[in-house]
């Protein structure tokens, strides 16, 4: 148990689809990321979010829009992927931001997400 | 090239064996994280460091500032060691800037 819960573990859906990741966490942290891992690449941060606010996003294209309705959901909304979406995607949070030892990463366990 | 890069790529052991994980980077940091992944994706982290050394049970983990580098040694390696371990550097005072290797794919075998 991470205490980072993550659904659905795996999902399929095709290009016209529209779908949703969600991600939960009760550890009383602050701030939550959305990270993208494609086979054989780094681990790529899609979003942040600090106190509910989105504080980063790095350049990633509309058809991923996240919402975080309160500190502890965070969602990823999936619309008219392209088959390069396919990628596990992982959740994140942390006490806050600052990345002091005190607030290290805790990830969920993703969810594995194929474009048909 | 990748601003972190890790070295081997895949490594395959004897249960039993020493085993050591190197991570190269180019940008200045402020912290070096050490993760483990297992097969079902779940990340963990194992070590975060700025400087000198770090040991948890039969893990131990290195930096040197100076060369960039830093090291992960598994003392008496067991098959469930077996994951990709992750190098990410952290550049400036964020989180979200973590910036992270590749992995090396560990496999022990018994």
């Amino acid at each position: 148990e991470t205490g980072v819960t993550q659904t659905p573990r795996h999902l399929v859906m095709g290009m016209t689809n529209k779908k949703s990741l969600k991600c939960e966490q009760h550890l009383g942290h602050n701030a939550m990321y959305w990270y993208k891992q494609s086979a054989k690449k780094p681990l790529e941060l899609m979003f942040v979010y600090s106190l509910e606010e989105r504080v980063e996003n790095n350049s990633v294209p509309s058809r991923f829009s996240p919402e975080c309705p309160n500190s502890s959901h965070l969602f990823l909304h999936l619309h008219t992927l392209q088959p390069e979406d396919s990628a596990l995607y992982l959740c994140a949070s942390s006490q806050d931001r600052s990345g002091t030892v005190n607030s290290p990463l805790h990830f969920g366990n993703g969810t594995r997400l194929t474009v048909t | 090239k990748n601003e972190v890069e890790q070295s081997p790529q895949n490594l395959t052991a004897q249960e039993g064996e020493f085993i050591t994980i190197n991570c190269s980077y180019s940008v200045g940091i402020s912290a070096l994280h050490w993760l483990q992944q297992h097969p079902g994706g779940g990340i963990v982290s194992l070590f975060m460091l700025s400087s000198g050394k770090k040991k948890h049970g039969r893990l131990i983990a290195t930096i040197n500032i100076q060369e960039k580098h830093s090291s992960l040694h598994i003392t008496a390696s067991h098959p469930r060691d077996s994951a990709v371990y992750i190098c990410a550097v952290r550049s400036g005072g964020s989180q979200g800037n973590l910036i992270f290797g590749k992995g090396t794919k560990l496999s022990v075998k018994p």
